[in-house]
């Protein structure tokens, strides 16, 4: 079976200018959650989408966004974007909703903002 | 809030040495933990742990939890260079859903 995988693998913008990331779940994965990495923080959760519907979102501005399709690949967007978005964003997938399910993570994209 | 602490944040030890990685949590109800591997690309999935005691084990790595203490602990006997990476330790709550709370994890670096 083929992992997660997410494209582009990097990325460089500069400020003010949008983003968006893209990822594929495993074959038969319906849920997706994206991360976002960086060296201060760690990694941290930044939304989940099940069925084409955002089910959590963590503690990150309006400025990113992101939506699932009906294959269970996901985008995330970043607007307006700012010196501190530079990070590794991270997807993984899982089986479903269930809290005992693995989650499994993709290579990630490397985004820099100049 | 719900928080996850990893200790220590880096180790360097030699190689045929066993080490011994410590999380600790505080969170709601929790469901599970989970240890990862992260070199330099995506992390990648070690073990899966729910019940108290029951220790996990593939290879020189292992793993158990203690629910009364909140903890748990990654061993990696007779390390190899290969082990080096940071390895990662997150919980999940039914209050962030699916969500995983990541520590900020421990670099392990093992010289020849």
């Amino acid at each position: 079976k083929a992992g997660v995988t997410q494209t582009p693998r990097y990325l460089i913008k500069t400020r003010g200018q949008q983003v968006t990331l893209s990822c594929s779940p495993i074959s038969g994965h319906r849920s997706v959650s994206w991360y976002q990495q960086t060296p201060g923080q760690g990694l941290q959760f930044l939304f989940e989408y099940f069925s084409e519907t955002q089910r959590n979102k963590g503690n990150f501005p309006g400025r990113f966004s992101g939506r699932q399709f009906s294959n269970s690949r996901s985008e995330m967007n970043v607007s307006t974007l700012e010196l501190g978005d530079s990070a590794l964003y991270l997807c993984a997938s899982s089986l479903d909703r269930g809290v005992r399910n693995e989650q499994f993570f993709g290579p990630g994209t490397r985004l820099t903002v100049l | 809030e719900d928080k996850v602490v990893q200790s220590p944040l880096s180790l360097v030890v030699h190689e045929g040495d066993t080490v011994t990685l410590n999380c600790s949590y505080e969170v709601t109800n929790f469901r599970s933990l989970l240890w990862y591997k992260q070199e330099k690309k995506a992390p990648t999935f070690l073990f899966m742990l729910t019940s108290s005691g029951i220790e996990k084990k593939s290879g020189r790595l292992s793993s158990i939890l203690d629910k009364k203490e909140l903890s748990s602990i990654l061993n990696i006997t007779a390390t190899q260079t290969g082990d080096s990476a940071i390895y990662l330790c997150a919980v999940r709550s039914p209050q962030a859903g699916t969500a995983l709370i990541f520590g900020k994890g421990t670099t392990l670096s093992v010289s020849s």
